[in-house]
């Protein structure tokens, strides 16, 4: 079973903070992505990954900044958390190639106050 | 780029009912609908997904129909179970560097006993 775990499951942080959110994913994805979930807005695209050091933006990558050292890791900062980037955030993994069933992770619910 | 709408936002229907979700997309270059079903509390997994060189595809209870021509594509539950009640996320897809995902808006499906 493809398994994608992600750090925390609720986080609260202060207005300013740098904050970090981590995922890994353990089947050896190439492709790795970072959404906010908002209540009737579905999910939006903010970062993805397709290899090792390998990143473009999304929809909605204003505010955010992402890291992949490692190919199971994805990490998603907010380099001064506001009070707008209070959401769920999603990570998911797809092993590319002709494969595109993306893998999520349960969650994070960040507060920022 | 591209927009995904999903209707209806929620949905009620008696066990046993049929349930149907409908979304449209704008951008004709997209070549890939998946529908992702999301239970309190996890991640989003996907239920069932079809390519644009396809009109139909069934699973059991649940079939996806797309129509290129006017761009929508519709999720189709048949002898619903309590069980099926989620939040239901249709989505489409270009490629690119990887296959990004644009999710509608998201259809809150309750199954009443």
């Amino acid at each position: 079973d493809v398994k994608v775990t992600q750090s925390s499951r609720y986080l609260v942080k202060r207005t300013g903070e740098k904050v970090f959110l981590e995922c890994v994913q353990d089947m050896d994805h190439e492709n790795m992505f970072w959404y906010r979930q908002d209540p009737g807005l579905g999910l939006r695209l903010i970062y993805f990954s397709y290899d090792v050091k390998m990143k473009e933006k999304g929809d909605i990558p204003e505010g955010y900044s992402v890291s992949r050292e490692k190919k199971e890791r994805f990490s998603l900062i907010l380099e001064s958390a506001s009070t707008n980037q209070t959401s769920m955030y999603l990570c998911a993994s797809t092993p590319g190639g002709s494969t595109d069933t993306q893998y999520f992770g349960p969650g994070t619910r960040l507060t920022v106050l | 780029g591209e927009n995904v709408e999903q209707h209806p936002s929620t949905l009620s229907v008696q066990e046993g009912d049929s349930a149907v979700i409908k979304c449209t997309y704008s951008d004709s270059a997209s070549n890939y609908f998946p529908w992702y079903k999301q239970e309190l509390g996890k991640g989003p997994q996907l239920i069932i997904d079809i390519r644009s060189n396809v009109g139909e595809k069934k699973d059991q209870r649940i079939a996806v129909t797309l129509n290129k021509t006017a761009k929508h594509f519709s999720l189709h539950i048949t002898e619903t179970q309590p069980e099926d009640s989620a939040v239901y996320f249709c989505a489409a897809s270009r490629y690119g560097s990887a296959r990004q995902l644009t999710f509608g808006s998201g259809t809150q499906l309750t199954v009443l006993p």
